[in-house]
């Protein structure tokens, strides 16, 4: 079963705007937060992650924020750009399960 | 470096035939995963290696079977193929279970006829 909610399903933006994802986790003891990248007919790719101990965590264009009160994390992606079209997953790493994916398709 | 490293990547097989999707990984990763992934459904697991000589059922272990043959590989047997096992297969790796990232395979694109 599904023990990460995942939204949008899919999210369309013009290149240059921010892109937000969001998932909702249940298990409260969830300590590490995992975001994956799939292109098209290719595997899953970790691009960022973050732990239980600190609320964000930024590399280059993309941050990922965790609320772990409300057991929500997010993954932004700022100036999008055409390459950042693809499938992205959260995960849940102590069900080892993932989200159903947000398809993300930047628009020239 | 390798990484994690699937064979094959493609494969047709009749309805009934048996067949073992290889997986091997060159991290030293303690851990290892089978995921099946189908359009709409996200990642599925299937069975997973906590550690070298363990394997545990995951959300869809039906039909399937496991072997972690030693440290470095996993592989995951269909022992008589069905159309609902359609998919494609992902191996992945991490340095334990829990709290690390994956490192997954390329895929394997499994179609039962």
């Amino acid at each position: 079963g599904e023990n990460v909610e995942q939204h949008p399903s899919t999210l369309s933006v013009q290149e240059g705007d921010s892109a937000v994802i969001k998932c909702t986790y249940s298990d409260s003891a969830s300590n590490y937060f995992p975001w994956y990248k799939q292109e098209l007919g290719k595997r899953p790719q970790l691009i960022i992650d973050i732990r239980s101990n600190v609320g964000e965590k930024k590399d280059q264009r993309i941050a990922v924020t965790l609320n772990k009160t409300a057991k929500h994390f997010s993954l932004h992606i700022t100036e999008t750009q055409p390459e950042d079209s693809a499938v992205y997953f959260c995960g849940q790493t102590m069900e080892l399960s993932f989200g159903a994916g947000t398809t993300v398709t930047v628009r020239a | 470096n390798a990484g994690v490293t699937q064979t094959p990547k493609f494969q047709v097989l009749k309805t009934g035939q048996s067949m073992t999707l290889q997986c091997a990984q060159d991290m030293n990763h303690n851990s290892m995963y089978w995921y099946r992934q189908d359009p709409g459904m996200g990642l599925r697991l299937i069975y997973y290696s906590a550690s070298e000589g363990t394997t545990d059922k995951g959300e869809v272990p039906n039909g399937y079977n496991v072997s972690r043959l030693n440290k470095r590989e996993f592989s995951l047997r269909l022992e008589s193929a069905a159309p609902s096992q359609t998919s494609v297969y992902f191996c992945a790796s991490s340095e334990r279970e829990g709290s690390y990232g994956y490192t997954f395979g390329s895929g394997t694109r499994l179609t039962v006829v």
